[in-house]
């Protein structure tokens, strides 16, 4: 294990739903990251959050709203999603985000929109 | 621009043998580089970094080689084993105004035969 964890580990919605992806971090690190992967493309980087600030938003469409109430847990809410969102979402955590340094996985939460 | 790719996208090996897995970057000024193991169901697992004051780098049956000059990586497996078989990923470390962004590969899966 990586000491990041992931809730819901699946999740199954319609486009009209609203729901949350939780992540929580054991490392005590000040960085956290949330990342989309899709079948045929790269990681993609979706947000970074450093210090509980969010320090980086990638072009993300507002149908994705993430949350960093303090340095250990994030969590990406999702609300009127389209189907080809439907990807593995995965949280990541580093050291403070702003020197060269490893970040960690969790998991991931395998999402179906449909 | 920023890309990371592998030339790669499936390589099959007899187990016991040794597998090497390539990487091109194309932002000479990343100093950082990462490669991460994904298994099936599981999120990215940190395997090797090197930086680029180095050339090569290993660690238990893993070596990895930075050739500057040609922006290329690599990561050298020794001995594979079935339990190598994942989708590898290399990914660059770019430095962006006050934070670094990792910049992932497409990656390639390695299939160990028995």
């Amino acid at each position: 294990e990586t000491g990041v964890t992931q809730t819901p580990r699946h999740l199954v919605m319609g486009m009209t739903n609203k729901k949350s992806l939780k992540c929580e971090q054991h490392l005590g690190h000040n960085a956290m990251y949330w990342y989309k992967q899709s079948a045929k493309k790269p990681l993609e980087l979706m947000f970074v959050y450093n210090f509980k600030e969010q320090t980086e938003n990638n072009s993300v469409p507002s149908r994705f709203s993430p949350e960093c109430p303090n340095s250990s847990h994030l969590f990406l809410h999702l609300h009127t999603l389209q189907p080809e969102d439907s990807a593995l979402y995965l949280c990541a955590s580093s050291q403070d985000g702003t020197t060269q340094e490893t970040q960690y996985f969790g998991p991931g939460t395998r999402l179906l929109v449909l | 621009g920023e890309s990371v790719g592998l030339h790669l996208p499936t390589l099959s090996v007899q187990e016991g043998d040794n597998s090497i897995i390539n990487c091109a970057y194309s932002n000479s000024a990343s100093d950082y580089f990462i490669w991460y193991k994904q298994e099936s169901g599981k999120g990215p697992q940190f395997i090797i970094d090197i930086r680029s004051n180095m050339d090569k780098r290993q660690g238990q049956r893993v070596t990895v080689l930075l050739n500057k000059t040609v922006k290329h990586l690599s990561l050298q497996i020794a001995a594979t084993q079935p339990g190598d078989s994942a989708v590898y990923f290399c990914a660059e470390n770019l430095a962006m105004d006050s934070s670094y962004k990792l910049i992932f590969g497409s990656g390639t899966r390695l299939l160990v035969r028995p």
